[in-house]
């Protein structure tokens, strides 16, 4: 069954570093997200991209954090300077049309020190 | 504010018998309702959904059941089996935008015993 793929799968980083988590979405989904889940809290929704624009963000996706589509199989999470409090466990997921269930990757396990 | 969330936070059944997970919302324009399974290290794993339109959607072993009356959701396991184990999460879709920006509840962890 194709699956969604994230590297990598933890990631340490100390505040002010910029990181970037990196997806595979389903080959041939059009509609891609990210949400995290800070530990012992419930999943949240950061953004969703659809023909290589974003189409809906958060109130967390601030100017820290920005997405790209690079090439035509991923699909990046930048954080440019990483605060404490960005520590959290982030889901890519992809859906096949925009109304349709989402696939979820196993998530990056990022910790900032 | 728009919320889902979930009665109980741990549940603990035996084997075999059957389980019930609920969730209640807030949010009565929502139109769409998923429940995920999370295991340990894996991202949510879709399980079932239903739309507003129906009350009531079966799959292997599983059955959700909505009412929308009192807001509420639940997910029926039928025969829990061990592999059943994991965090229960149930998510509405928000304010419908046509994309998936799910509001996801607290979770209910769903214990099984041999």
């Amino acid at each position: 069954e194709p699956e969604v793929t994230q590297t990598p799968s933890h990631q340490v980083t100390q505040m002010g570093q910029e990181v970037i988590l990196r997806c595979v979405p389903i080959s041939n989904h059009l509609y891609f997200y990210w949400y995290r889940q800070i530990l012992g809290q419930k999943v949240e929704f950061l953004v969703s991209f659809y023909n290589n624009e974003i189409s809906e963000k958060s109130e967390i996706f601030d100017d820290q954090f920005s997405v790209e589509r690079p090439d035509g199989s991923n699909f990046t999470l930048k954080i440019r300077s990483t605060k404490l409090e960005d520590s959290a466990m982030y889901f890519c997921a992809s859906s096949l049309q925009g109304n349709e269930k989402l696939f979820f990757g196993s998530g990056t396990q990022l910790s900032v020190l | 504010g728009e919320s889902v969330g979930l009665h109980l936070p741990t549940l603990s059944v035996q084997e075999g018998d059957n389980s019930i997970i609920n969730c209640a919302y807030s949010n009565s324009a929502s139109d769409y309702f998923i429940w995920y399974k999370q295991e340990s290290g894996k991202g949510p794993q879709f399980i079932i959904d239903i739309r507003s339109n129906m009350d009531k959607r079966q799959g292997q072993r599983v059955t959700v059941l909505l009412n929308k009356t009192v807001k509420h959701l639940s997910l029926q396991i039928a025969a829990t089996q061990p592999g059943d184990s994991a965090v229960y999460f149930c998510a509405d879709e928000g304010m419908n935008t046509g994309f998936q920006k799910l509001v996801f509840g607290t979770g209910t962890r769903l214990l099984v015993s041999p």
